[in-house]
């Protein structure tokens, strides 16, 4: 099965600072990379995603790198604001089949 | 229908005894998952369902731990002789079929005593 490792497991920057959360996984059929949001004692919510056929996606603030060469993927944040401090999941999965997430990065925001 | 709704969301129970949680899914979802989640880590993969199917279970998933979807709408987890070490937070998603976001529910937090 697949196996997703996340770096670093915490991250702290300066309000204004970007952020930089980086995954790898292990099955190269992997074709869907979600990156979720978690914070205190709530559901994890999805915040972006990229599919195996595309190397780059921006949404405001948040952008995500696909290397599918490498097998690995990252999620910048920019222009970062205390409400971003939360911690951050990624997962990699063929079609949905069976979503495996990373162990989570705490990014805290220091105003 | 507003989301991915779980009960109960608190169970605390003691030692080698059953618990089952129930997870009702977005209506027009056909995909359900179940996943454990300990504190500062992420959502470990338990089970998922396409419709009634159950297609995958996690090696890690001991014989106490069974999923059911009977009718392809709700699920039950049930686990059976807890263990203090089966203390967690029992997270359901759903999705629609294929690639695409999971939508979680807010959890049913496990505590064995």
């Amino acid at each position: 099965g697949e196996n997703v490792e996340q770096h670093p497991s915490t991250l702290s920057v300066q309000e204004g600072d970007s952020a930089v959360i980086k995954c790898t996984y292990s099955d190269s059929a992997s074709n869907y990379f979600p990156w979720y949001k978690q914070e205190l004692g709530k559901r994890p919510q999805l915040i972006i995603d990229i599919r195996s056929n595309v190397g780059e996606k921006k949404d405001q603030r948040i952008a995500v790198t696909l290397n599918k060469t490498a097998k690995h993927f990252s999620l910048h944040i920019t222009e970062t604001q205390p409400e971003d401090s939360a911690v951050y999941f990624c997962a990699a999965t063929y079609n949905n089949n069976d979503m495996r997430f990373g162990a989570g990065t705490r990014l805290t925001v220091k105003p | 229908d507003t989301g991915v709704s779980q009960d109960p969301r608190h169970k605390i129970t003691k030692r080698g005894q059953n618990v089952t949680f129930r997870c009702d899914p977005i209506s027009e979802h056909n995909r359900l998952y179940w996943y454990r989640q300990t504190l500062g880590q992420g959502p470990e993969f338990l089970t998922y369902f396409q419709n009634e199917a159950q297609l995958e279970k996690s090696r890690l998933l001991s014989d106490r731990f069974s999923a059911e979807r009977p009718k392809g709408s709700f699920s039950t987890l049930e686990i059976q002789r807890t263990e203090q070490g089966d203390s967690a937070m029992y997270l359901c998603a759903s999705s629609a079929r294929g690639a695409g976001e999971l939508f979680f529910g807010e959890g049913s937090r496990l505590t064995v005593l």
